[in-house]
């Protein structure tokens, strides 16, 4: 079962712009997590938010999670070309002890 | 050694075909995982391993088959699949079920075509 729903599901940006995606789950979470994939191979872990942390960064991401509204949202600064991949948002849900993945987001880096 | 290695890269197997998939890692992950990813698709988990025990089974037809030898390997058993079982097959592992901190680590994936 998909418990994420990722909006929007393409987004296309000139580089340098921001990029942000956002990602909505429907139960309890232990944390949530992104991903990034190239070309349908294997995902690359980017960054891990407890369910009680707000705001956390690394690098040019910033995700930010508010389990009020059961939602997350990653946002890329200063894109790159390289930034060009599908990302997934990922969820821990409590007790089920597996992790979940969204749809994603198709994310475009123009020159 | 901080990856998983997968083989093989790609698969082409008829349907009445037997064939193994192989995942190995080294860094002492007690969770290992096989997902399975469509075309365009998130990944879809398919089978939880803990400390080499299998803990989830998320209802996956039996002509996929399991197995974990010990803590580094873990392998997928292919027999008589259909051609909708094409698909990118993803292992992957973590410390521990349940206890994440620094997330899943996978490998580059099985590119699996049934003819």
């Amino acid at each position: 079962s998909q418990q994420g729903e990722e909006d929007p599901q393409a987004l296309s940006i000139q580089e340098g712009e921001n990029a942000t995606m956002n990602c909505s789950y429907k139960t309890s979470i232990n944390n949530l997590q992104w991903y990034r994939q190239n070309s349908g191979r294997g995902l690359v872990h980017l960054i891990l938010i407890r369910s009680n942390e707000r705001e956390k960064h690394s690098g040019r991401l910033r995700v930010t999670l508010d389990t009020s509204k059961k939602s997350s949202s990653l946002l890329i600064t200063a894109s790159r070309a390289a930034d060009t991949a599908s990302y997934f948002c990922a969820t821990d849900e409590s007790g089920a002890q597996k992790l979940v993945f969204g749809q994603g987001t198709r994310l475009t880096i123009n020159p | 050694d901080t990856e998983v290695t997968q083989t093989p890269k790609h698969l082409v197997m008829g349907m009445t075909n037997k064939k193994s998939l192989k995942c190995e890692q080294h860094m002492g992950h007690r969770a290992m995982y096989w997902y399975k990813q469509k075309a365009k698709k998130p990944p879809e988990l398919m089978f939880v391993y803990s400390y080499e025990k299998l803990s989830i089974n998320e209802s996956v037809p039996s002509r996929f088959s399991p197995e974990c030898p010990n803590s580094s390997l873990l392998n997928l058993h292919l027999h008589a699949l259909q051609p909708e079982d094409s698909a990118l097959y993803l292992c992957a592992s973590s410390q521990e079920v349940g206890l994440l901190v620094y997330g899943y680590t996978f490998g580059s994936g099985t590119r699996l075509t049934v003819v």
